[in-house]
C-alpha cells in the first residue's frame, strides 16, 4: 500500500455518461496529481491542485474537471464519456515539487 | 528537445550485465528531473529526484546522474538482476511560465533482464 488511495479500482460506463473518481493523498502530501495513461500512450498530466488550489493545468479536455477538497482528498469528474477516454487514470501526490511522487494503483475506465 | 525523450525504448540484458539509459529534457526553465521504476500491474514507485547540475544520486545497484546544461540524464544499473525488469519512466519538471507544476513523463524504457 502506497498510501495513496484510488477508488475505484475498475469502472466500466456507457458512452455520454459522467464518472467521478476519487482520491486520497498519502499523509501530509498538500499536491495531488491527476495523469491519464492511455492505450500505447506514456504518463499524460492532466491536472495538480496543491492545498485545495489548482496550480497546473496539462491538456486536459473541457469535460474533465477536478477539484481537491479540504480534507486534501481530490476528485477527477470525466463528462460526456467517449470510447477515447477509456484509459487507466492515476493519481499521485507529493509534498512538493522537488519530492518524489507517490502513485495510487489506478482506476481503469472502460467506456463502452 | 522540447519533450522529454528516454533512449532506447526497450532494452534486454543478461543477468549481470550493467547497463545504462537516457533522458532527454528541455534544459531552459529546469527545475527538477525524476526517475520512477514502473513493474508490470503496478504503480510506478520514485527512484530519484534530482534538481543540481552534477547531481548524483545513488540506491543499492541503481545510480543516476544529471547535467541541467544539456539537458540529459543518465540511469545506470550495476549487475542487473531479473527482478529488475521493469519500465524506467523519467519527468521533468519546470520552474515557471506554463511547466511550472507539470511533471512531463517520457515514454520509459523497457527493461528486460534474462537470467
Amino acid at each position: 500500500d502506497s498510501g495513496v488511495t484510488q477508488t475505484p479500482k475498475h469502472l466500466i460506463t456507457a458512452t455520454g455518461q459522467r464518472v467521478t473518481l476519487r482520491c486520497s493523498p498519502r499523509s501530509g502530501d498538500l499536491s495531488v496529481y491527476w495523469y491519464q495513461q492511455s492505450l500505447d500512450q506514456g504518463l499524460q498530466f492532466l491536472i495538480q491542485y496543491y492545498n485545495g488550489e489548482e496550480r497546473a493545468k496539462g491538456n486536459i479536455l473541457e469535460r474533465f474537471s477536478a477539484q481537491q477538497f479540504p480534507d486534501l482528498h481530490s476528485e477527477l469528474n470525466l463528462s460526456s464519456l467517449e470510447l477515447g477516454d477509456s484509459a487507466l487514470y492515476f493519481c499521485a501526490s507529493s509534498v512538493g515539487q522537488a519530492s518524489g511522487y507517490t502513485f495510487g494503483s489506478g482506476t481503469r475506465l472502460t467506456v463502452v | 528537445i522540447l519533450n522529454v525523450e528516454q533512449s532506447p525504448q526497450s532494452l534486454h540484458v543478461q543477468e549481470g550485465d550493467s547497463t545504462n539509459f537516457t533522458c532527454s529534457f528541455p534544459s531552459s526553465n529546469f527545475y527538477a528531473l525524476h526517475w520512477y521504476r514502473w513493474e508490470t500491474a503496478k504503480s510506478p514507485e520514485a527512484l530519484f529526484v534530482m534538481t543540481l547540475n552534477g547531481d548524483e544520486k545513488k540506491k543499492g545497484r541503481i545510480s543516476a546522474t544529471l547535467n541541467t546544461k544539456e539537458g540529459y540524464s543518465y540511469l545506470y544499473i550495476k549487475g542487473s538482476q531479473p527482478e529488475d525488469s521493469a519500465t524506467y519512466l523519467c519527468g521533468s519538471a519546470g520552474a515557471g511560465g506554463t511547466s511550472y507544476g507539470k511533471l512531463t513523463f517520457g515514454q520509459g524504457t523497457i527493461l528486460t533482464v534474462h537470467p
